[in-house]
């Protein structure tokens, strides 16, 4: 099974509406990182959260992680269609390698706005 | 099974010498291939996009002489790290995109070590 689920997998919106997308892991998220991806691009950086109950923002997307640290969300206000691409999460699932190993990534959203 | 290799997986070199590291699609004809470089703290960082027979697209801030690659084939991209220092000491990582669809799929990683 996936370390690292997503959802939902396929999100369409019409532009101005708020969606929310989340990431879930049965294990503790050591750092959770939140990246964009356009078809043909590469991953974009968005946020990374590491501690429990930490939110962030930047511009309309806010991306908080639990205090268990076993789930993830990210959520954008008032959708563009800039928004629209494939969103990914990823995770150290491991203390003592955070930032030192290779991520383990979600099975990725792909958000669709409609104008 | 593993659509996407990377070779080696971890190398150690001194300061002041070149290292090469390969990445090969195994499953599919890749006409897009990224590299990425794992920092501690912003996770993976795009650094170029490798396009089969053209010249590969540089993130900003990535030095093109110093980070080399080449898409020579549809299933080869190399990167050569050039005149290492210890501050390159990082983990690189590349995926593949097969260009029908905008999913990547992600080498395991190389872990590089500058001495």
């Amino acid at each position: 099974s996936q370390e690292l689920e997503q959802s939902p997998q396929s999100l369409i919106v019409q532009e101005g509406k708020n969606l929310t997308i989340n990431c879930t892991s049965s294990k503790t998220l050591y750092g959770l990182y939140w990246y964009k991806q356009k078809y043909g691009e590469g991953l974009i950086f968005l946020m990374m959260l590491q501690k429990g109950g930490e939110e962030k923002s930047h511009e309309k997307i806010t991306a908080k992680l639990d205090e268990k640290k076993q789930q993830s969300s990210l959520h954008i206000t008032a959708s563009q269609p800039s928004h629209a691409g494939i969103y990914l999460c990823g995770a150290d699932l491991s203390l003592s390698n955070f930032g030192n190993e290779k991520l383990t990534f979600g099975t990725g959203t792909r958000l669709t706005i409609i104008p | 099974g593993a659509v996407v290799s990377q070779h080696p997986s971890w190398v150690i070199c001194k300061s002041g010498t070149s290292v090469k590291i390969e990445c090969r699609s195994l499953d599919f004809q890749a006409t897009t291939m990224f590299w990425y470089r794992q920092f501690p703290k912003q996770s993976l960082m795009l650094m170029a996009t490798s396009n089969e027979g053209s010249k590969a697209t540089y993130e900003q801030g990535v030095e093109k002489d110093k980070f080399l690659i080449n898409h020579a084939s549809l299933t080869l991209s190399t990167l050569t790290v050039t005149s290492a220092h210890p501050e390159d000491s990082s983990f690189y990582i590349c995926s593949v995109s097969r260009g029908d669809t905008d999913t990547q799929y992600f080498g395991p990683g190389t872990r590089l070590t500058v001495l």
